[in-house]
């Protein structure tokens, strides 16, 4: 099974703070890296889909980056808002046509 | 409204039970799966389809077993080989391997939670 880590687990911030947190891969038979964001009680939602290195992509004051060749993305929210708050899920595409997801970092943001 | 309908919401099973969870999509999507979730994990993947009356194992297929008859359901078999069954279930679908399938995002149901009595 494709080990897919992802840091921290668990994060709190203040409202109005920056944050980031990481996902890693294995660099091997990768195709493409999504970022889903899934809140309490509803349904994950799809953030991103990046697939070249160095791939960059923003949506509103949420980002990420990719780097194939060592295996990690990176998701920055800038000045985060308590409707953030929830759990980000990774998980890199591979050869076998699936996804493989991480364990997720919960993330609350306080007002 | 296009989507993916899970039903039931809730379902619980008896010892030696089989019980089925549906998952129906109006995407016209080629790609669909089945995920488990249980408390503090990720989601595990148990069974994907890239295309009609064709599936593949995942993870944890043990327990488990699928058909895909049709394009738009992939229903789910929780046999009575399926020691802990008490999770959450997660059905998705996507564009499918054949169109771009890697950058295609996947599209999530609402769940099913699975309970034994």
């Amino acid at each position: 099974i494709l080990n897919v880590e992802q840091s921290p687990q668990s994060l709190h911030v203040q409202e109005g703070d920056s944050t980031n947190f990481t996902c890693s891969f294995p660099s091997s038979n990768f195709y493409a890296l999504h970022w889903y964001r899934w809140e309490t009680a509803k349904s994950p939602e799809a953030l991103f889909v990046m697939t070249l290195n160095g791939d960059e992509k923003k949506k509103g004051r949420i980002s990420a980056t990719l780097n194939t060749k060592e295996g990690y993305s990176y998701l920055y929210i800038k000045g985060s808002q308590p409707e953030d708050s929830a759990t980000y899920l990774c998980a890199p595409y591979t050869g076998r046509r699936a996804l493989t997801f991480g364990s997720g970092t919960r993330l609350q943001v306080q007002p | 409204d296009g989507g993916i309908t899970q039903s039931p919401k809730y379902l619980f099973r008896k010892e030696g039970q089989n019980v089925t969870l549906s998952c129906e999509q109006n995407l016209n999507h080629d790609a669909m799966y089945w995920y488990r979730q249980d408390p503090g994990q990720g989601l595990r993947l148990i069974y994907y389809s890239q295309i009609v009356n064709d599936f593949q194992k995942g993870d944890i297929a043990e327990g488990y077993s699928v058909s895909r008859e049709k394009k738009e359901s992939f229903p789910l078999t929780v046999t009575s080989a399926q020691k802990n069954p008490t999770a959450f279930y997660l059905c998705a679908s996507s564009i499918g391997a054949g169109t771009g399938g890697p950058d295609q995002p996947q599209h999530f149901g609402d769940g099913t939670r699975l309970s034994i009595l």
